[in-house]
């Protein structure tokens, strides 16, 4: 298996819900990331894990969440949601944090905060 | 901090005719410059990397650090090439960081 995975496709929730995105990868990565991206703009890190561990947050206000809990699977919480959250939310995993390393995105989960 | 400029949204060329997308970057590090690629109703994708110094899908782009960008380039352009094009920089600290994107149409 040579995809990231990510469920679900899209997400329609309101402020006050709280809902969870997954992203799953079968290729033995042991980094991996979320990105959030609006309308016509390009992809903005928020989050890194590095072998489960969280190595990087890109100062994500705290109703995002972000979860490993295991080498394939990566989680992203969402709580009490601003409809400017509104986004295309990406994964993407690598091999590791080496140099250079190429990154595989996900499809993307289309989030609708009203 | 590192930045990432690509100054052209949007490219129109002539199938067969040469393309060029122009990426320049400011970073104080070593720099590693990534250009992704993402065709109509597909996932982003690694196109080329600077350290690889390769040639995919007839497209090549150099690393000039004098002049701070990694342009990429192709010499004749197909109609399979139309797409949004990101340059992108790695940092020191694993950031990847993107530009704005250039979108190109290859017309018939």
């Amino acid at each position: 298996d040579t995809e990231v995975t990510q469920t679900p496709k899209h997400l329609v929730m309101g402020m006050t819900n709280k809902k969870s995105l997954k992203c799953e990868q079968h290729m033995g990565h042991r980094a991996m990331y979320w990105y959030k991206q609006k309308a016509k703009k390009p992809p903005e890190l928020m989050f890194v894990y590095s072998y489960e561990k969280l190595s990087i947050n890109e100062s994500v206000p705290s109703r995002f969440s972000p979860e490993c809990p295991n080498s394939s699977l990566l989680n992203l919480h969402l709580h009490a949601l601003q409809p400017e959250d509104s986004a295309l939310y990406l994964c993407a995993s690598s091999q590791d944090l080496g140099s250079s390393r190429e990154q595989f995105f996900g499809p993307g989960t289309r989030l609708t905060v009203l | 901090a590192q930045r990432v400029t690509q100054p052209e949204k949007l490219l129109s060329v002539f199938k067969g005719a040469p393309v060029e997308l122009k990426c320049n970057y400011s970073y104080s590090g070593s720099p590693e410059l990534f250009w992704y690629v993402q065709y109509s109703r597909q996932r982003l994708q690694l196109l080329l990397r600077h350290i690889s110094r390769e040639s995919i899908k007839g497209f090549t782009a150099d690393l000039n650090k004098g002049e701070t960008s990694f342009h990429l380039k192709k010499p004749f352009a197909q109609e399979e090439d139309s797409a949004m094009y990101y340059c992108a920089l790695r940092s020191n600290d694993y950031k990847l960081s993107f530009g704005a994107g250039t979108t190109v149409t290859v017309r018939a």
